[in-house]
């Protein structure tokens, strides 16, 4: 267990529809990341928030939005869900900018049929 | 924007051989990361390397980060079976978020 907790594991959902998935730090880290891990590809950034703002924007779709709550767990939401977003989605934690290593949550698969 | 590039793609090797990864950056760095993916299983932080010319050893592992703070190589030195996964470089440049490189898998044959 690292210690980054991700919720569901899993999810099967249709084209067009959306769905959240969840993200709780690391206890302490201020930092969280979001990640997305196509099949047998790199780790693509989407977006970052640090002690509940959003401190920066990678590849993020305009179809995609999240945010970081007070008590710092993170919620990544997706909509008008489109085969091509099937992915492994990570969220990472860290205790700030810069900091000496991610520890990374264990990811959802979200498989858009 | 900023790129990272690692190659090889995916290396195969017998056990006992040695293996390396290279990375290179388009940019110069603050620091470079490197992780390690299990097949199934989430990005494992290994090692961070901030100086230039930085050499640091993890048992059979050699991180190197190159004097222009560009590239940086993994060296594993006599392959064992559970050193299956991928290796990703991160690149961090100190003012966003990690950029990674693509990864190389690793396969080691009994």
């Amino acid at each position: 267990d690292s210690g980054v907790t991700q919720t569901p594991k899993h999810l099967i959902t249709a084209t067009g529809q959306r769905v959240t998935l969840r993200c709780s730090p690391r206890s302490g880290d201020l930092s969280v990341y979001w990640y997305q891990q196509s099949l047998d590809q790199g780790l693509q950034f989407l977006i970052q928030y640090y002690n509940g703002e959003e401190r920066a924007k990678g590849n993020i779709l305009e179809r995609f939005s999240a945010q970081q709550f007070p008590d710092l767990h993170s919620e990544l939401n997706l909509s008008s869900l489109e085969l091509g977003d099937s992915a492994l989605y990570f969220c990472a934690s860290s205790v700030g900018q810069g900091a000496k290593g991610y520890t990374f949550g264990s990811g959802t698969r979200l498989t858009v049929v | 924007g900023q790129q990272v590039m690692q190659i090889p793609q995916y290396q195969h090797v017998q056990e006992g051989e040695d293996f390396t990864t290279y990375c290179n950056s388009s940019t110069t760095l603050s620091n470079i990361q490197w992780y390690k993916q299990r097949p199934g299983g989430h990005p494992v932080f290994l090692i961070q390397l901030v100086k230039s010319g930085e050499v640091k050893k993890q048992k059979r592992l050699t991180f190197q980060f190159g004097e222009a703070k560009k590239n940086s190589s993994l060296h594993i030195t006599a392959t064992q079976t559970t050193d299956v996964g991928t290796y990703f470089c991160a690149a961090d440049t100190g003012r966003r978020a990690l950029t990674f490189g693509s990864g190389t898998r690793l396969q080691v044959q009994p």
